[in-house]
């Protein structure tokens, strides 16, 4: 029973473009969310992170968005870029070390 | 600055075979997690370590799975006998935080196949 779903798989976006990603989740009590990037042959990396108390942060190209009634994050990245194309994880937890992983998405952007 | 440090980096072996996987944190990291990573599942926790002490287990599928940490720069995560449905991608993974949320930093994995 997976409490944090990536219901796509992969995703292709031109160079330049917005990529949206997006993440569900089904457990209410989760309050604090987290995007990793994970390039072939290493480990996930940390992106960004966002808390329940917000519904928006930004870093750079990167802005996550967290709507808590839809149970739903998403991420955005504008313009992307060749370089951004690796698999995305998003994360949830409950304000402690255990974070629960989606599937990923396998994001590739276009050149 | 060295990162999280794994070995093997791919390991192939035979059904029934004994595998140790092995981990070095980041120095100066209290936490130590391993997590195994399957295209059905994600990415899973199997077991957490704070200050070389094992905290929470939960995530370890069965007995054949056991993790040590005997010191704060050196864990292992053994699988004995191993099986064919154990083959999956392992990655450890240090944190200077003690419980709570924070960065976890990813080694590049452990690619097991068992045969």
């Amino acid at each position: 029973d997976q409490q944090v779903k990536q219901n796509s798989p992969s995703l292709s976006v031109q160079e330049g473009r917005i990529s949206i990603l997006n993440c569900d989740y089904t457990n209410s009590m989760f309050d604090y969310f987290l995007w990793y990037k994970k390039y072939p042959a290493e480990g996930p990396t940390f992106l960004i992170s966002i808390s329940s108390i917000k519904d928006k942060n930004e870093d750079g190209r990167f802005t996550v968005f967290l709507n808590k009634s839809a149970k739903h994050l998403s991420l955005h990245i504008v313009p992307s870029q060749p370089g951004d194309s690796a698999v995305y994880f998003c994360a949830a937890s409950r304000r402690t070390y255990k974070y629960i992983f989606g599937t990923g998405t396998r994001l590739k952007v276009l050149a | 600055d060295a990162g999280v440090i794994q070995s093997p980096r791919h390991e192939v072996t035979e059904m029934g075979q004994e595998v140790t996987l092995r981990c070095k944190p980041i120095s100066g990291h209290n936490s130590l997690f391993w997590y195994r990573q399957t295209m059905m599942r994600g990415l899973e926790l199997l077991i957490y370590f704070n200050n070389n002490v094992p905290i929470d287990d939960s995530g370890m599928p069965e007995d054949r799975f056991s993790a040590k940490m005997p010191n704060a720069s050196f864990s292992t995560l053994k699988i004995q006998p191993s099986e064919p449905r154990d083959s999956a991608v392992y990655f450890c993974a240090s944190s200077l935080v003690s419980g709570g949320p924070g960065e976890q930093f990813f080694g590049p994995g452990t690619r097991l196949t068992v045969l």
